[in-house]
């Protein structure tokens, strides 16, 4: 089982509020990612980071910042919620071959 | 940018029989991983081919990497209702670029 952690596992919010995902991982991984899926959909990579204080935007155009303080912490915010927000996030770290992930957090924007 | 298509998008069959997808991309790839996603789950790792020609088993299922290592398969013989999720190809392009994945293929099976 992978040591990689997010919380909140779902959250349910009013359009406009600011929220943060967070996201740790244990095994000392440089490399974090955050994803947004839709349910049985696609991954869209949405942030990545290659170690700590670095930070870069993915394919998918995101309203999101993220940010890398720590190699273990890969939190991610939204400074206004819109229901067009509303899917699924996955938290993944890497070692040299395999991608480890979250179990997501549901988000549900009203 | 660089893409790696996959096919089918979904596939149902009856249980017992067998399920193939396929990842095709137009350039070269380092290597090419798989991953399955169980309904509510969170992708997991399966496998990871690196060799031209590769091909590895891991009890009904077979994975296979293209000679030119532009294309691979995952082919799962007999298949069972534990098999049902939506698996993923991954694939990068040289050791030091992003993994890109695949759009899924979704199989659900018949009892």
């Amino acid at each position: 089982e992978a040591d990689i952690y997010q919380t909140p596992r779902y959250l349910v919010i009013g359009t406009g509020k600011k929220i943060t995902l967070e996201c740790s991982q244990t095994m000392g991984h440089d490399k974090m990612y955050w994803y947004q899926q839709d349910p049985g959909m696609e991954l869209h990579l949405i942030h990545y980071s290659y170690g700590v204080n670095s930070t870069e935007k993915g394919d998918l155009s995101s309203e999101s910042t993220v940010s890398r303080i720590r190699t273990e912490h890969f939190p991610l915010t939204l400074e206004s919620a819109r229901p067009s927000h509303t899917s699924q996030y996955l938290c993944a770290s890497r070692d040299y071959n395999e991608q480890f992930f979250g179990p997501g957090t549901r988000l549900t924007v009203l | 940018g660089q893409q790696v298509m996959q096919i089918p998008q979904y596939q149902h069959v009856q249980e017992g029989e067998d399920f193939t997808t396929y990842c095709n991309s137009s350039t070269t790839l380092s290597n090419i991983q798989w991953y399955k996603q169980r309904p509510g789950g969170h992708p997991v790792f399966l496998i990871q081919l690196v060799k031209s020609g590769e091909v590895k088993k891991q009890k009904r299922l077979t994975f296979q990497f293209g000679e030119a290592k532009k294309n691979s398969s995952l082919h799962i013989t007999a298949t069972q209702t534990t098999d049902v999720g939506t698996y993923f190809c991954a694939a990068r392009y040289s050791s030091a670029s992003k993994i890109i994945f695949g759009s899924g293929t979704r199989l659900s099976i018949r009892p």
